[in-house]
């Protein structure tokens, strides 16, 4: 089935520093790929996602690339402020039913003024 | 809009007990459902997937016995954790999609659940 790995599994920055994390998906047939960030005991809340015809998309300090042939999509965060601290899930979905989503394993960020 | 509540948001109870989690699409209507299990520092694992009118289908090694789902309407899915055991324990996070938006899921609050 359908597996998405995802590193670092920790990050720490410097507040002002840029952060990414990396994903890598198994079925090619993924069409689709959000990015949630959670709060401790929170629900995940989508901070930008990704459709497969698209190569990149960005809204302000955030941007998500996305390489269909490597199978790989990455999120970018600039400027990076100690409220970004938090649990980051990408997922992707489409390929194996209708919406279902399969996560990564999470990158807690840690930014530090 | 697009709003998902769940009700408990937390739950104690006993072991051998069952416990009913809802989850219900305040603002549309909810086509599928999804309910997750998130164990501390975990990712969300998908338990099941639940299409109104129809039977959910659980991911491999889910006990649909053990964890009853039901998608009796389109605003509203529950799923009954029968004869709870401490393992159980976890936070348990539904989501929909609606008719309108194909692939974004909308999250539930979580209900987390403590077995005693």
């Amino acid at each position: 089935g359908e597996n998405v790995e995802q590193h670092p599994s920790t990050l720490s920055v410097q507040e002002g520093d840029s952060a990414v994390i990396k994903c890598t998906y198994s079925d090619s047939a993924s069409n689709y790929f959000p990015w949630y960030k959670q709060e401790l005991g929170k629900r995940p809340q989508l901070i930008i996602d990704i459709r497969s015809n698209v190569g990149e998309k960005k809204d302000q300090r955030i941007a998500v690339t996305l390489n269909k042939t490597a199978k790989h999509f990455s999120l970018h965060i600039t400027e990076t402020q100690p409220e970004d601290s938090a649990v980051y899930f990408c997922a992707a979905s489409g390929a194996a039913g209708y919406n279902k989503l399969i996560f990564g394993a999470g990158t807690r960020l840690a930014v530090h003024p | 809009g697009a709003v998902v509540s769940q009700h408990p948001s937390w739950v104690i109870c006993k072991s051998g007990t069952s416990v009913k989690i809802e989850c219900r699409s305040l603002d549309f209507q909810a086509t599928t459902m999804f309910w997750y299990r998130q164990f501390p520092k975990q990712s969300l694992m998908l338990m099941a997937t639940s299409n109104e009118g129809s039977k959910a289908t659980y991911e491999q090694g889910v006990e649909k016995d053990k964890f009853l789902i039901n998608h009796a309407s389109l605003t509203l899915s529950t799923l009954t954790v029968t004869s709870a055991h401490p393992e159980d324990s976890s936070f348990y996070i539904c989501s929909a999609t609606g008719t309108g938006g194909p692939l974004e899921q909308y999250f539930g609050p979580g209900t987390r659940l403590t077995v005693t």
